[in-house]
């Protein structure tokens, strides 16, 4: 079946730093929609965001990411982090005719002064 | 207000006892979804209704049961909890069940088994 592989447990970053959070795939469909979410403290999960498309770069509140279905890779990336930016962040993948999105074990990400 | 709610916010109950968790989607979308929320923040999904009809059940244990009295509400009902049944159960829905749809998620149900 589907998989998603993130970058494991806790990334410690200094505020001003550039936030890279990795996030690889398996499938056997050909279409995959590759999403990360976002979940701060004491919150839920809401998209941050997704895409579709080859070798294009998709970009939401100062994130960006490149899906590669060369390399099945979706990471995530910002150039500068933020305090805010302190949150759990999941790679999910969703794909073929299940309907039902794969997440991956979520990214803990902490930004400190 | 369009969101997902959910109720309750919290519920303590011991080990062996039947619970009942509801949710409701005011966004106008077709499709709705249970996820599973463990202490180690692993997010499964469990089941999935696309007006009022499962569409999505994953191996979960029998003692579990979505209800859909229409497409914008989706409860869950748990037979006989027991210990490892402690998480937080989230609600979802999107505007349809394909694969590029988004997950907009309720606040979140947490539950906790003695």
């Amino acid at each position: 079946g589907d998989s998603v592989t993130q970058t494991e447990g806790l990334v410690t970053l200094t505020e001003g730093l550039p936030v890279m959070l990795n996030c690889t795939y398996q499938t056997i469909y050909s279409n995959p929609f590759l999403f990360w979410y976002v979940q701060h403290l004491n919150e839920s999960p809401r998209l941050l965001l997704k895409s579709f498309t080859d070798n294009k770069r998709t970009e939401h509140q100062g994130f960006h990411a490149t899906l590669h279905k060369s390399s099945s890779s979706f990471h995530l990336q910002k150039s500068s982090a933020q305090l805010s930016d302190s949150a759990l962040y999941y790679c999910a993948l969703s794909a073929g005719g299940n309907y039902k999105p794969t997440f991956g074990k979520g990214t803990s990400l902490v930004v400190h002064p | 207000e369009t969101a997902v709610f959910q109720t309750p916010n919290y519920h303590v109950t011991q080990v062996g006892n039947e619970v009942s968790f509801n949710c409701k989607q005011t966004l106008g979308h077709d499709t709705m979804y249970w996820y599973k929320q463990d202490s180690k923040k692993l997010l499964k999904i469990m089941f999935s209704y696309n007006n009022k009809q499962l569409i999505v059940n994953e191996t979960v244990p029998r003692r579990f049961s979505p209800q859909s009295s229409d497409k914008a509400h989706l409860n869950l009902r748990i037979k006989s909890v027991e210990p490892e049944d402690s998480a937080v159960y989230l609600c979802a829905s999107s505007w349809d069940w394909g694969n590029q749809d988004t997950q907009y998620f309720g606040p979140g149900t947490r539950l906790l088994v003695l």
